[in-house]
């Protein structure tokens, strides 16, 4: 299995550009997770989904939405980027229950 | 409300040494906690986890935790440093919110170990 794979590692992006960030994993794991980690701040969640074609927000979800067409796939979209969201976005799965989540490598943007 | 605290933003340990890294919690109900690590540039990887049992947990790469309900603590702990081991540790208590639960994060602690 490849685990979590997120593209792209590393973007930048300008002040009202939009891009998504992509997310899939081959483990079919229902639950699928959004965060973002800042320095000093640990991880933040942003959106999450319990399954395809179910998603709810997190603890930061303004600025960005999400979709689950797929058990799979798990795109994070940035519409207006800011320089707030600079960050680094890291898409995590788990199976069922109380068990680990695993995390893909991430993606460093940064908005100018 | 749950939250999960990580006291130390930094611990400095000599190789060879005995490490710990504090964590410590709040949470309504059986706690569900978490240990993971991060090297520098990539993802965060699974250590361990206490769900229920055993104090003591044992883990990943010689790491070990101890669950401490009266203390609301899940300190991690390895009894010999190696300096590979440098890199940001993230506890993290897992919890029910709606039909879903989710992991919350503390905001970690570097720990360097020097030779």
């Amino acid at each position: 299995n490849a685990g979590v794979t997120q593209t792209p590692k590393f973007r930048i992006l300008k002040i009202g550009q939009s891009m998504t960030l992509q997310c899939t994993q081959d483990m079919n794991h229902n639950y699928m997770y959004w965060y973002r980690q800042d320095p000093g701040m640990g991880l933040k969640l942003i959106y999450y989904s319990v399954g395809a074609g179910i998603t709810d927000k997190g603890e930061v979800p303004n600025g960005y939405n999400v979709s689950r067409s797929t058990t799979e796939d798990f795109p994070l979209r940035l519409e207006l980027a800011a320089p707030s969201q600079t960050s680094v976005y890291f898409c995590a799965s788990i199976g069922t229950g109380v068990n680990e989540q695993y995390f893909g490598p991430g993606t460093r943007l940064t908005v100018t | 409300a749950q939250s999960v605290a990580q006291p130390e933003d930094q611990v400095n340990v000599a190789e060879g040494n005995p490490l710990t890294v504090k964590c410590t919690y709040s949470v309504s109900g059986n706690p569900y906690l978490f240990w993971y690590v991060q090297y520098p540039n990539r993802g965060l990887q699974f250590l361990l986890k206490y769900i229920t049992g055993d104090n003591l947990v044992k883990g990943s790469y010689g790491f070990e935790a101890e669950f401490n309900k009266s203390q609301t603590s899940f300190h991690l702990k390895k009894p010999s440093a190696l300096v590979s081991d440098s890199a940001l540790y993230f506890c993290a208590v897992y919890f029910y919110g709606g039909s879903q639960g989710n992991l919350i994060f503390g905001k970690g602690t570097k720990l360097s170990v020097k030779p």
